[in-house]
């Protein structure tokens, strides 16, 4: 059975310019998750997702946001993107919203220059 | 003050070595607590999560909870050099924090040959 998927593995972009990263959760999984992992800073949670609705938002500003299709699989969004927002972005979704055994990817690397 | 404090390390052990994580926490509403390996790289996979105070074990890994004193360990029995990786403790509460794990920083682990 495939584990959790995302996409790109990395990406580089612009100050200012907006990233769109991918995740497709485990089949059967309801709920995916958002962590950023910057460096010195340990992962940090951004964005919960489950039945296609948010359900919670970490302490990140509006330009980060996201959306759950009808499949489950997520899209996150970084607008304005700042240098500051270099790290790894990782995926992680659950059975339902037992966020206790929750599968992450492998992550995207988001480099800002 | 961060909610979950976890000493970075590195630790470094010879192969066999018991080794001993741990992690310190403030926030009393967590109710679960999960211990999650991340080699380079990669993303964390998750090796086990307990609820309430108490031991848990799953082969040569213990999980051990006081909530008492807000502290939780992770025991590696008869370490190998494979358990090389960073592990993450995380936790959960229910409320609005509901799908947030909060993790600590990782602490580096070596086990060498």
């Amino acid at each position: 059975e495939a584990g959790v998927t995302q996409s790109p593995t990395h990406l580089i972009k612009t100050r200012g310019q907006q990233a769109t990263l991918r995740c497709s959760p485990i089949s059967g999984h309801t709920s995916v998750y958002w962590y950023q992992q910057a460096l010195g800073l340990g992962l940090q949670f951004l964005l919960w997702y489950d039945e296609g609705e948010e359900r919670n938002r970490g302490n990140f500003p509006p330009r980060f946001s996201g959306r759950q299709f009808p499949n489950y699989s997520s899209e996150l969004n970084v607008n304005a993107l700042e240098l500051e927002d270099s790290a790894l972005y990782l995926c992680a979704s659950s059975l339902g919203m037992m966020n206790t055994e929750a599968f992450f990817g492998q992550g995207t690397r988001l480099t800002v220059v | 003050q961060k909610e979950v404090e976890q000493d970075p390390g590195p630790l470094s052990v010879p192969e066999g070595a018991i080794v001993s994580l741990n992690c310190t926490y403030s926030n009393s509403a967590f109710q679960y607590f999960m211990w999650y390996r991340q080699y380079s790289r990669k993303g964390p996979e998750l090796l086990m999560y307990t609820y309430s105070s108490g031991n848990k074990e799953d082969g040569r890994f213990t999980a051990q909870v006081d909530k008492s004193s807000k502290y939780i360990s992770l025991f590696i029995r008869d370490s190998q050099p494979s358990d090389s990786a960073t592990y993450l403790c995380a936790m959960t509460a229910g409320g609005t924090s509901y799908g947030k794990l909060t993790f600590g920083q990782g602490t580096i682990l070596t086990v060498h040959p």
